[in-house]
């Protein structure tokens, strides 16, 4: 069964970091690029980037370049997303997925809550 | 980067009546080279993540119900679900892919009961 796992609901303050971990199972990791994306209220689904866990290449969207670095480790099949200078509009639910047609999400994560407080 | 425009942003169907949920790009999706328009449909629950129900603007990911079906091509496409079924309670986003990897979606419809 194709899985990927996400860690648990995170809280953190501002200014601070949060990574995220995504363990996949059920197909070979480093076949298919990580892609993630978040979800508000207020701006609905965001991409963020992806990692390619082959090479570990990544791509970023710019709104969140030089916060965000994604990272694919091959021994766990597990991918992470570390988002950095955390502010209050950053508390979202955060997905990894992947898919068979690029760029198409048609496996995602449960989703990981992660609220950004003072 | 492409905005991609839902419309409406809400609406009440009846138990097995049709629903149409419209989306347009900023430009266009279709690529030419490849005959095909870059354009995904999802659905999504609330406490779950969004579903693939339709890629390539007209064709149904795995498992997904015929009564479900895309069209439309270049900046404007629709989803259609030809009989509401309670079980389609959510709220349904379309996806551009044309520009990989700066992806955008939509702001999303939510489909009701009426």
């Amino acid at each position: 069964e194709v899985q990927l796992l996400q860690s648990g609901p995170e809280v953190k303050k501002p200014g601070a970091a949060v990574k995220i971990s995504c363990k996949v199972s059920g197909f070979t990791f480093a076949d298919y690029h990580i892609h993630w994306i978040r979800q508000t209220p207020g701006k609905g689904l965001e991409w963020m980037g992806l990692v390619d866990p082959e090479d570990g290449e990544t791509l970023y969207s710019g709104k969140f370049q030089g916060r965000v670095t994604l990272s694919g480790d091959r021994s766990t099949d597990t991918a992470f997303m570390e988002l950095s200078r955390l502010r209050t509009e950053d508390t979202a639910v955060y997905y990894c997925a992947t898919g068979e047609v690029a760029s198409v999400f048609d496996m995602w994560g449960q989703g990981t809550m992660v609220t950004v407080s003072s | 980067d492409i905005v991609m425009t839902q419309s409406p942003d809400s609406l009440a169907v009846s138990l097995g009546e049709r629903a149409t949920i419209n989306c347009k790009s900023s430009q266009s999706l279709f690529y030419s080279s490849t005959n095909e328009d870059y354009l995904a449909w999802y659905q999504q629950k609330p406490g779950h993540p969004p579903k693939l129900l339709i890629y390539w603007a007209s064709t149904r990911a795995s498992g997904v119900p015929d009564r479900f079906s895309g069209s439309g091509s270049g900046t404007d496409f629709s989803l259609t679900i030809s009989s509401l079924q309670a079980e389609d309670v959510a709220v349904y986003f379309c996806q551009q892919y044309f520009i990989t990897p700066l992806l955008t979606f939509g702001g999303g419809t939510k489909v009701e009961i009426k």
